[in-house]
């Protein structure tokens, strides 16, 4: 079976730096993507691993270690818009295509 | 651009209409996905497209029917619905299928369902 697991909630404050874990267990492995996802709205694209180590993007960090099959993104200096929905995807399948999603970790940066 | 477009943003629909989704990009994608989101749960995948043939069915209901017209258009056609069958529906698109490159997937604004 699929597996992946996210922390629920975390609350941090504007200035902040939080790290949101994610574990998975799939049958097949083809990157790990992070999306934020606002309350309503569509998931937008923050970073994509495919390869051990960490990817930088601004304010936002993304690490992956496919031996452990974990992975955590790096938010710095947070911002009172940071406050979303995160979810940890696993693209697996044959063909390389389907996205599994965790269940997501509901941010909420307070002042 | 990294921009899918949906149509309509809202829909309101009893169990005996037949209403249609409406998805389309123009990013040159091969690959197009159907998703569902109920409220505070992860999107699910229902159906994929790759060069405009269903490649992934994840065991959806008959009364969702995709369509794939050309490259850049992907429609979901929905008959007797169920009141369950409530939540946001997602598309996205992606370059290429084939696992090779980083092939990441772009969603649209999603369209709220509403059956009653």
């Amino acid at each position: 079976g699929q597996n992946i697991d996210q922390p629920t909630e975390m609350t941090a404050t504007e200035g902040a730096i939080v790290q949101i874990n994610c574990t998975y267990q799939t049958s097949g492995f083809n990157g790990l993507f992070w999306y934020q996802q606002h309350a309503g709205e569509a998931p937008t694209f923050l970073s994509y691993n495919v390869l051990d180590g960490l990817e930088e993007k601004g304010r936002f960090s993304s690490f992956l270690s496919r031996s452990k099959g974990y992975s955590y993104l790096l938010l710095k200096e947070l911002q009172m818009k940071d406050s979303a929905s995160y979810l940890c995807a696993v693209k697996v399948g044959q063909a390389g295509t389907a996205l599994i999603f965790g269940k997501g970790t509901t941010l909420s940066v307070s002042s | 651009d990294t921009e899918v477009t949906q149509t309509p943003k809202h829909l309101v629909m009893g169990m005996t209409n037949k209403k249609s989704l409406k998805c389309e990009q123009h990013m040159g994608h091969r690959a197009m996905y159907w998703y569902k989101q109920k409220a505070k749960k992860p999107p699910e995948l229902m159906f994929v497209y790759s060069y405009e043939k269903l490649s992934i069915n994840e065991s959806v209901p008959s009364r969702f029917s995709p369509e794939c017209p050309n490259s850049s258009l992907l429609n979901l056609h929905l008959h007797a619905l169920q009141p369950e069958d409530s939540a946001l529906y997602l598309c996205a698109s992606s370059q290429d299928n084939t696992g090779r490159v980083e092939d990441t997937q772009y969603f649209g604004p999603g369209t709220r369902l509403t059956v009653l």
